[in-house]
């Protein structure tokens, strides 16, 4: 069965310090793997997926398969970054619906 | 456009009642998710419908939970004799199409509250 582990689930950093937000999986098969942020008061929305290999808000993250991770980072918090962001993952396997972590909150400080 | 839409935004029942609750997907979009986020148990799938093929039910929790899809479009999740573990928000989802390369777009979610 797939499982998607999120292992912080706060995460509280000062604007303009790094953040990375660690994201593990166990799935048999090749996975798909998304982020996916949620601000306050507003929906659900994906943020970016790993086979688009494309910098949003510039949150980068990179799949890697030997160590089943998908770590989300940016080098350079800001405030509007404060959300709740949840990794999810998907597949053939898994009949295209998501499994997501536990989720961790971010939180900026100024 | 306008998004995936959910009603109602909140709902509070007795504990044993059934409930309804609705979504409307983006228009034109074939594939519809239903998912519960819940204090416990986070964000969990619950069924999905792609088409006409028969929905994937293998998220939902017990034979209390049902849904349709009338017309390829709306959809209703039903949640009979609730219990105060369903309390929760209840989330809808649409993509463009069943495969991995569609994004899902979540609606604003039902806040079920069984007292």
């Amino acid at each position: 069965a797939q499982r998607v582990t999120q292992p912080e689930k706060l995460l509280s950093v000062f604007k303009g310090a790094p953040v990375e937000l660690k994201c593990n999986y166990s799935y048999s098969g090749s996975p798909e793997l998304f982020w996916y942020v949620q601000y306050s008061r507003q929906r659900l929305q994906l943020l970016l997926r790993h086979i688009s290999r494309e910098s949003i808000k510039g949150f980068t993250a990179d799949l890697n398969k030997g160590e089943t991770s998908f770590h989300l980072k940016k080098p350079f918090a800001q405030e509007e970054d404060s959300a709740m962001y949840y990794c999810a993952l998907s597949g053939r396997a898994a009949g295209n619906k998501l499994t997501f972590g536990g989720g961790t909150r971010v939180l900026v400080k100024p | 456009g306008a998004g995936v839409s959910q009603s109602p935004s909140n709902k509070v029942t007795e504990k044993g009642k059934d409930v309804e609750l609705r979504c409307d997907p983006i228009s034109g979009h074939t594939a519809l998710y239903w998912y519960r986020q819940s204090l416990g148990q986070g964000l969990e799938f619950l069924i999905y419908f792609q088409g006409n093929s028969a929905p994937d039910k293998s998220g939902l929790p017990s034979d209390r939970f049902s849904a349709e899809r009338t017309g390829g479009s709306v959809s209703t999740l039903t949640i009979q004799r609730t219990q105060q573990e369903d309390s929760a928000v209840y989330l809808c989802a649409s993509s463009l199409g069943g495969g991995l390369s569609y994004e899902q777009y979540f609606g604003p979610g039902t806040r079920l509250t069984v007292t």
